[in-house]
């Protein structure tokens, strides 16, 4: 079946610090990869994605490479800032017609001046 | 461009009352759509989808249904809501067929039952 592993949280980093939340999936076939982030109050926000093995999505500073031979798409941001606090999701894609996603169970980063 | 939204963004319910949310799209035709339920200090829990006008999966048997009578329009509801139904619901949307399996979120809508 399919499913997320997620680095649990909270993450507690200071300002202009390296980012670095792990995600593994098992997944039968040949997932779509996502990274969510939702800000407090809000709903989620598509941060990133990656459709097939080694590529690399980037957004706003963060980057994910989906690695096939692990499976993994973890999450990285050279230099993090306070207004990047938030829960990050990571997401797989069942490739069904439907498109449901399943998602981790979120990682709460902190960042702090 | 296209836009969601849901309504109300906020809701206090007592235990026993009925529930109705809603969720409609803009700028899209014949989206899925999809209900979660994010509980405190919790990820996300699919609750339903839907393909199509009439067309609803549940994935969790609950007290909660959903219903579609339109093309854009996705209503969550309720009979005789619990206290474990509390949470934030968010509604999504996807333009549905083959490679295009991103979701976009609606701005939720915070359930809380006394």
């Amino acid at each position: 079946g399919n499913s997320v592993t997620q680095m649990e949280g909270p993450v507690t980093l200071s300002e202009e610090a390296f980012l670095t939340i792990n995600c593994t999936y098992t997944a039968t076939g040949y997932p779509s990869l996502f990274w969510y982030v939702q800000y407090p109050g809000e709903g989620l926000q598509l941060l990133l994605k990656a459709t097939k093995a080694d590529d690399k999505g980037s957004n706003k500073g963060f980057e994910a490479t989906y690695r096939k031979e692990t499976t993994s798409f973890h999450l990285e941001k050279g230099s993090v800032q306070v207004s990047d606090s938030a829960v990050y999701f990571c997401a797989l894609s069942d490739q069904s017609g439907a498109n449901n996603l399943f998602f981790g169970t979120g990682t709460r980063l902190t960042v702090i001046p | 461009s296209q836009t969601i939204h849901q309504w109300p963004a906020t809701l206090v319910q007592p235990v026993g009352s009925p529930l109705s949310l809603e969720c409609t799209v803009e700028g899209t035709s014949n989206p899925n759509l999809y209900w979660y339920r994010q509980a405190a200090g919790r990820g996300l829990q699919l609750l339903f989808y839907s393909i199509g006008i009439d067309q609803i999966s549940s994935e969790v048997p609950q007290n909660l249904s959903a219903s579609r009578p339109q093309d854009r329009q996705f209503i969550l509801s309720s009979k005789k809501l619990l206290l474990s139904d509390s949470g934030f619901y968010l509604c999504a949307w996807n333009r549905g067929g083959a490679g295009t399996d991103t979701q976009y979120f609606g701005p939720g809508t915070r359930l809380t039952v006394l």
